[in-house]
């Protein structure tokens, strides 16, 4: 148990609406990331932070930001949601080689 | 541009026979891999690692072979159980990339029959 907890687990929302998935830690891991899983893709990486205020674009950054505060929360905004950010989001923590998942969110956007 | 792959979607295998799993990857900068099992509704879990000084690593049930030459990893599972049945990603990263992220495979689906 690598201490991390995901907030909502599931959220249903509108096309536009804005939405915002939290990621906290427990155990003041330097890395955090951001995936989404969708059929036939694995795992994305959507952003990351390498230490507060320092954050990184992944492969599928467009239409996503992310804020880190603080070391223990990583925050992942969709400004504007569309259908096709309908996924399940993942948030990470690395301990040495290793990164270690959180239960994930599931993202419902009508 | 898929740099890891897994063929097969689906494995099927019988309880206490020999379940093996192939990843294959493209970007020779790759130097570190990993498997993860991953249950329905619950996030990735860390199962074993290898890196690429390394061609097996043994955990219990769990070995994971890499061919550096081929570029091809498998992971074995003997003997398999029924509560292995899980969809199983592999995951590569390389020191020199920013933020030593991590490139996955698109999954395969283990069903461990009794």
């Amino acid at each position: 148990d690598a201490g991390i907890t995901q907030s909502p687990r599931h959220k249903v929302t509108e096309t536009g609406t804005p939405v915002t998935l939290r990621c906290h830690q427990t155990e003041n891991h330097r890395y955090m990331y951001w995936y989404r899983q969708d059929p036939g893709h694995g795992l994305r990486l959507i952003h990351y932070s390498y230490g507060v205020k320092d954050t990184d674009k992944g492969e599928v950054s467009d239409g996503y930001s992310v804020s880190r505060s603080k070391t223990e929360d990583f925050l992942l905004t969709l400004e504007s949601a569309t259908s096709s950010q309908t996924s399940v989001y993942f948030c990470a923590i690395r301990n040495q080689e290793t990164q270690y998942f959180g239960p994930g969110t599931r993202l419902l956007v009508l | 541009d898929q740099q890891v792959k897994q063929n097969s979607p689906s494995l099927s295998v019988q309880e206490g026979r020999i379940s093996i799993l192939n990843c294959d990857y493209t970007n020779s900068m790759f130097d570190y891999f990993l498997w993860y099992k991953k249950y329905p509704a619950e996030g990735p879990t860390f199962l074993i690692s290898i890196s690429s000084i390394k061609d097996k690593n043994e955990d219990g049930r769990f070995t994971v072979f890499l061919n550096k030459s081929a570029k091809h990893l498998s992971l074995h599972i003997v003997p398999s159980q029924p509560g292995d049945s899980a969809v199983y990603f592999c995951a590569a990263s390389a020191k020199e990339t920013s933020g030593s992220r991590l490139t996955f495979g698109e999954g395969t689906q283990l069903t461990v029959n009794p």
